[in-house]
């Protein structure tokens, strides 16, 4: 597609369950990063993914998260036993590599209840 | 720790005024980018300058970077209510070129 595709736009769950979060990324495009965007705060960093090598995931706040990529196509991010403080939007965004700027996606607005 | 501090955090102002928003660090940056997020979307990135002194023209938005690559500016003339959204500054890591910090963040409204 033309963009970075996001899915869902929106979750809700209850506490305790397991969500998975879904990025499409442009076509082409060898990185891919999760971020974290806290309601009025900046970007946090999670994981980047750079075409087959082992992706950097000094950005994941526990064990409950963890990421895949397959190949240079879509990623999941999942979050497991989520809790409330990992309400938020989740943002994926991928670029041609360093140098570039990102694209990101619309995001997903989690909320944990 | 590498940090970008954005100042201020919040911006009110009317349609047809000027503003500077800035991103401030205490280390070297080889890059800065700008980037514009409004309400239920990314962000989008605006401009990545990359020279110690550049300045960068988009229509009616100026960007600039410090001689000493520490910090940048951006400032908007004849601001319109399409200018309001949340602006940030972002540059790569140090010794990890493809994963950009982002600043904390200037969250501007242009009242019409």
């Amino acid at each position: 597609g033309a963009g970075v595709s996001q899915s869902p736009s929106n979750k809700v769950t209850e506490k305790g369950k397991d969500v998975e979060l879904r990025c499409d990324p442009i076509s082409g495009h060898t990185a891919l990063y999760w971020y974290r965007q806290r309601l009025g705060q900046g970007l946090e960093f999670l994981i980047y993914f750079q075409g087959n090598s082992a992706p950097d995931k000094s950005g994941l706040p526990s064990d409950r998260f963890s990421a895949e990529r397959t190949g240079e196509s879509v990623s999941t991010l999942t979050i497991q036993r989520t809790q409330q403080e990992d309400s938020a939007v989740y943002l994926c965004a991928s670029s041609s590599g360093a140098g570039y700027g990102y694209t990101f996606g619309s995001g997903t607005r989690l909320t944990v209840v | 720790t590498q940090l970008l501090e954005q100042s201020p955090q919040f911006l009110s102002i009317q349609e047809g005024e000027n503003l500077t928003v800035y991103c401030n660090s205490s280390s070297v940056f080889s890059s800065l980018q700008w980037y514009r997020q409004e309400p239920g979307e990314g962000p989008v990135l605006l401009v990545t300058v990359v020279t110690g002194g550049e300045v960068k023209k988009l229509k009616r938005l100026t960007f600039q970077f410090g001689d000493a690559r520490k910090d940048s500016s951006l400032h908007i003339t004849a601001a319109q209510p399409g200018d309001t959204g949340l602006y940030l500054c972002a540059g790569p890591l140090r010794g990890a070129t493809n994963k950009l910090i982002f600043g904390t963040g200037t969250l501007l409204a242009v009242q019409p």
